[in-house]
């Protein structure tokens, strides 16, 4: 069974630093993706960023970057230069190659003080 | 594209009257997926399909529930009858045929069942 675990449920970060959102996951499949979500007060579910577990390079997309250890099974979301729009609800998740269910993690509370 | 498109965006219902919360995937998306999510339990996998056929339906919480997908371009998820324990966000998603694609949500239906 996949496990994905946010052991944060709540973070702040001071506009225009940096800040750093855990997870961890468990699985047995060696082909897989992990993701990121945002959920701002809208409710709609955005993809941030998304890696594959067979790269060995960080996924980033502008101020949004991944460490990913895959030996470790860590995927932790680096927003950098945080903006008052990155405060939402950030989910991790992760689903194995040809198996479609995704496993969602229970979601961090990211707050941007100004 | 205009996106993953769901309706009602809020639907208020009383106990024991029936709820349809309809959904309209990306163009060429092969998989359709149905969400709840609430407070307590984070964000459930309920029923996924694949080219309109149910795949995996064991997140359906009981037979009050029910799914049915009898285009590539419709979707519904059905409560009847409804209870206050129902009462969630349900988030409709569609992907690409890839077992690992990214999925893209839709708004989110407010369901409140007094």
């Amino acid at each position: 069974a996949q496990t994905v675990t946010q052991s944060q449920p709540e973070m702040s970060v001071q506009e225009a630093e940096t800040v750093t959102l855990s997870c961890t996951y468990d699985t047995s499949e060696s082909d897989y993706y992990l993701f990121w979500y945002k959920q701002p007060p809208s409710r709609q579910m955005i993809l941030v960023i998304r890696q594959e577990a067979y790269k060995q390079q960080n996924a980033t997309e502008n101020r949004f970057s991944v460490n990913f250890q895959k030996a470790a099974k860590s995927f932790s979301l680096k927003i950098s230069d945080s903006q008052l729009g990155d405060a939402a609800m950030y989910f991790c998740a992760q689903n194995s190659g040809g198996y479609q269910k995704v496993t969602f993690g229970t979601g961090t509370k990211l707050q941007v003080i100004p | 594209d205009a996106g993953v498109i769901q309706s009602p965006r809020h639907e208020v219902t009383e106990m024991g009257q029936e709820v349809t919360l309809r959904c309209k995937p990306i163009s060429g998306h092969d998989y359709l997926f149905w969400y709840r999510q609430t407070m307590m339990r984070g964000l459930e996998l309920l029923i996924y399909f694949n080219n309109n056929v149910p795949i995996d339906d064991s997140g359906m919480p009981e037979d009050r529930f029910s799914a049915k997908m009898p285009n590539a371009s419709f979707s519904t998820l059905k409560i009847q009858p409804s209870e206050p324990r129902d009462s969630a966000v349900y988030f409709c998603a569609s992907s690409l045929s890839l077992g690992t694609d990214t999925q893209y949500f839709g708004p989110g239906t407010r369901l409140t069942v007094l």
